[in-house]
Parts: C-alpha cells; sequence; structure tokens
C-alpha cells in the first residue's frame, strides 16, 4: 500500500539553526512528493514539491530531494526563523487514483529567539 | 484568487442531529477530497470524487456521505453524527495532472456533544 513515516516531534530549535525533518515512504509506481506547512489556525500550504527521482524541490529557503534508493524526502533549511514555527506535513500523491494523496502524522516545529 | 471556501468554520452539534459542511473552489479542478485530522494521526481521506457524479471511499468513510452535482462544490454530509466524529475537517481540490498540488481550504472544527 501507499504510506508516508515522518519524524515525531515536537521540535524546538533556536533561531538560525539547522533543520531536518525525515520523511520516508511507501508507494506502488512512481509517486509524486509534497512537504505542507499549517500554521496555527489555518489549512494546509504547499511548501514545496517534487515529481520524479532525484528532483529537488525548494522554497522560502527549504529543501527536499525525491530519493528513490532510500524512498526519502527529508526537508532541509540551513537557517530556521521564529516565523518558520509550524506543523509540517510530508506527503504523496498517485495520478490515476482520484490523485489521492496520503499524509504522514506532521512534525511540529517551534523556534525560539 | 484562487480558493477552496468551507463552511462553517467551526460548529458544535448533538448526536444524531444531521449537518452538512459545504465545500466549494473556484479553480475549475476535477479532483476533490474531504480529509479530517486528528492529533498523532495525520490527516487522513475520508472521500474524494474524480469529477462530477463520481464519488469513492477513501481510508475512513464510516458515517459520512459525500456528493458531487456540480464541478465547483464537494458537500460533506454527517447523516447522524457521534462524538467520535469530533475533529477538524479539511477539504481539499487538485489538478488532474501527474504532481498537481492540493488546494485546502481553511477547515471546520467540529464538536459532536
Amino acid at each position: 500500500g501507499n504510506s508516508v513515516t515522518q519524524m515525531e516531534g515536537p521540535v524546538t530549535l533556536s533561531e538560525e539553526a539547522f533543520l531536518t525533518i525525515n520523511c520516508t515512504y511507501t508507494a506502488t509506481g512512481y509517486p509524486s512528493l509534497f512537504w505542507y506547512v499549517q500554521y496555527p489556525g489555518e489549512g494546509l500550504q504547499l511548501l514545496l514539491k517534487a515529481t520524479k527521482a532525484d528532483d529537488k524541490g525548494s522554497n522560502k529557503g527549504f529543501e527536499a530531494t525525491y530519493r528513490k534508493e532510500t524512498t526519502s524526502f527529508h526537508l532541509e533549511k540551513g537557517s530556521v526563523q521564529v516565523s518558520d514555527s509550524a506543523v509540517y506535513f510530508c506527503a504523496l500523491s498517485r495520478f490515476g487514483t482520484g490523485n489521492q494523496f496520503y499524509f504522514g502524522t506532521g512534525t511540529s516545529l517551534t523556534v525560539i529567539p | 484568487e484562487a480558493q477552496v471556501t468551507q463552511n462553517p468554520r467551526y460548529l458544535i452539534t448533538v448526536t444524531g442531529k444531521k449537518l452538512t459542511v459545504t465545500c466549494s473552489q473556484n479553480m475549475n479542478h476535477e479532483y476533490m477530497s474531504w480529509y479530517r485530522q486528528d492529533p498523532g494521526l495525520g490527516l487522513r481521506q475520508i472521500y474524494y470524487s474524480m469529477n462530477v457524479e463520481v464519488t469513492d471511499k477513501g481510508d475512513v468513510p464510516e458515517g459520512y456521505k459525500v456528493s458531487r452535482k456540480e464541478k465547483r462544490n464537494f458537500p460533506l454530509i454527517l447523516e447522524s453524527p457521534s462524538p467520535n466524529q469530533t475533529s477538524l475537517y479539511f477539504c481539499a481540490s487538485s489538478e488532474g495532472l501527474r504532481g498537481g498540488e492540493a488546494f485546502f481550504g481553511q477547515g471546520t472544527r467540529l464538536t459532536v456533544v
């Protein structure tokens, strides 16, 4: 079946620290991979995505590389800010089955000044 | 502005009283979905729709109904709500393309007492 496993939280970092949130997936076929971010009281917003192996998605200083050999899509940022405090979800989608998305359980990040 | 609109944002109801949560999108997307978000479980898909009059069950469909009479609307119906349906609900729509992004509504926080 299809599933996403991501690092348990919560994660607390000091401002300017390096961030890694691990994400691995199980899927049949060739999924697309996503990171979504949820700020308090809001819906999910797309942070970045990658649609094939070795693609790197990037946005707002965040990066993730689609690694088919390790079935991973780890999220990284070199220097986090207080405004990055949010819940981060790793997800995959499989085209052709309702474009169904499968989400990880989410990782809560708090950045302290 | 591209958006997915859900209503209401907050709802408290009693066990057994039928309710409908509305969802509308203005992007002409074919795919629409409903998810529920519960602590420690991430987002789980309830139902999805690939087009008008085409709907199918997701991972947790019990106790819910949907309809897709128009492309833009995808209401979620709880015929007889129970306390275990207390949750945060999200509607999403996505493009019918490989790697298409899912756009999320702001969420509906439902409490069933």
